[in-house]
């Protein structure tokens, strides 16, 4: 059964980097699939940040494009997701999740619990 | 960005009964290569991730009860529950893929 664990900081100061990184276990991310990064601000709505292919190739939220970096370490089983010049409006929970783009239509089937991190001096 | 817009934002339901929630696209979201639509529905309990209910507009993801099903075309599309039951109280989230970015409908609270 494939599962994801988000782990990371939980407490970023404003205007730094926050740095996540996300551990598979039980499918092996070489072997196909984007993989990828939602956030949820407490009491809000969903909102995709961006995703990877195993092989590289990734694909980012427009309006997060220039704040954000997405990368995979296949040799690990792990991506990781950077969000540089953190604000307040980062705070949220965020999960990695499993990006199924392609013969299944383009939709998220495996999420990690979520790690919530709070950006605050 | 295409912009999801779910109705209503909440709304209650006896045991039993039918569940209907919309969700609007501001633009069309079909896929090139099908001719289907890149539309899914998540249901969120509270304090766990969303768990993908329906793709491609109305194709039960496994292990998803029949109750639940998707229709709709060119940029409305519904999740219907029927005959609600107690654990169906959640959020429901719609949410569509085009030009290489997703976005997601603002949540329905489904009660009882």
């Amino acid at each position: 059964q494939v599962q994801l664990q988000e782990s990371g900081p939980g407490l970023v100061k404003p205007s730094e980097t926050l740095s996540l990184t996300c551990a598979v276990s039980g499918y092996a991310i070489s072997s196909g699939y984007f993989w990828g990064w939602v956030r949820q601000p407490p009491g809000k709505g969903l909102e995709w940040i961006a995703s990877i292919y195993h092989s590289g190739s990734p694909y980012y939220n427009p309006s997060l494009k220039s704040r954000v970096t997405i990368s995979v370490d296949t040799s690990k089983n792990q991506f990781s997701l950077e969000l540089s010049s953190v604000t307040a409006a980062d705070t949220a929970i965020y999960y990695c999740v499993r990006d199924r783009n392609g013969a299944w239509g383009a939709n998220f089937d495996y999420w990690g619990q979520g790690t919530m991190v709070t950006v605050s001096s | 960005d295409i912009v999801m817009t779910q109705s209503p934002d909440s709304l209650a339901v006896s045991l039993g009964e039918r569940a209907t929630i919309n969700c609007k696209s501001s633009q069309s979201v079909s896929s090139n290569s099908n001719n289907q639509n890149y539309l899914a529905w998540y249901q969120q309990k509270p304090g766990q991730p969303p768990k993908l209910l329906i793709y491609w507009t109305s194709t039960r993801e496994s292990g998803v009860p029949d109750r639940f099903s998707g229709s709709g075309s060119g940029t409305n599309f519904t999740l219907t529950i029927s005959r609600l039951q107690a654990e169906d109280v959640a959020l429901y989230y719609c949410q569509q893929y085009s030009s290489t970015s997703y976005t997601f409908g603002q949540g329905t609270k489904l009660e009882i």
